[in-house]
């Protein structure tokens, strides 16, 4: 069974920094390019970071650009998000996902996804 | 503003069917970039409806199906049941941002 656990979510005053991991199982980790999507209270599902299965190529919204950092260690078959420079709109419950190319760029579908972590930003 | 465009709210009885539009543009649907649903159920993540336009993962009934037509995708709900009552979110790529997107979501209540 696919798994994908999310964790390192908390509460960060504005301008902290916060790393959160996502533990996948149940599949094949290193095939599978892995996204970050988020949701804020009472809002709608907005992509945050993309990395491809080996790590190499990484991808960015431009409301987070320059400030979190995707990473991967394949051997742990976790995925992690380091936040920065955090704002009130980062807020958020951010979400892993697991997704499939279906061989075009930007073909990706999010086929199995965490229960989510809880992100506060306030002083 | 989400890049792709979708009702706030639909509702029906059971047992009637309901449309749920995703209007997009021609750097993202119109550009021919694959269409994606998704259900979250209240208080649950989101689950993978429908994928590549048309695609139903195991588990998903028949009565979920989709359309598409130049800048635009449709999702279709038949015979509506209460377990249905959820927020749909339709998922593309654009290739003017070069950034994964979502609609802003559609709640259905089923009355």
């Amino acid at each position: 069974e696919v798994q994908l656990v999310e964790s390192g979510g908390s509460l960060v005053q504005p301008g902290g920094s916060l790393r959160l991991s996502c533990a996948g199982s149940g599949f094949s980790f290193s095939s599978y390019d892995m996204f970050w999507v988020r949701q804020a209270p009472g809002k709608g599902l907005e992509y945050v970071s993309a990395i491809s299965s080996n790590g190499d190529y990484t991808y960015y919204a431009s409301s987070v650009k320059g400030r979190f950092t995707i990473s991967r260690d394949n051997s742990k078959n976790t995925l992690y998000l380091q936040m920065g420079s955090l704002r009130g709109e980062d807020m958020a419950v951010y979400y892993c996902a697991r997704a499939t190319s279906l061989g075009v760029t930007g073909s990706h579908y999010f086929d199995y996804w965490g229960l989510g972590t809880l992100v506060t930003v306030s002083s | 503003q989400s890049v792709l465009t979708q009702p706030p709210s639909v509702s029906g009885a059971p047992g009637q069917r309901v449309t749920i539009s995703c209007t997009g543009s021609s750097s993202n649907i119109g550009a021919g970039s694959y269409v994606h649903w998704y259900q979250q159920l209240p208080g649950t993540a989101p689950k993978l409806l429908i994928y590549d336009s048309s695609n139903r993962p195991s588990g998903v009934p028949a009565r979920f199906s989709v359309s598409k037509s130049g800048t635009s995708a449709s999702l279709a709900i038949s015979g509506l049941q209460a377990e249905d009552e959820a927020d749909y979110y339709c998922q593309s790529f654009d290739g003017r941002y070069s950034d994964w997107v979502f609609g802003g979501g559609t709640k259905l209540t089923v009355l």
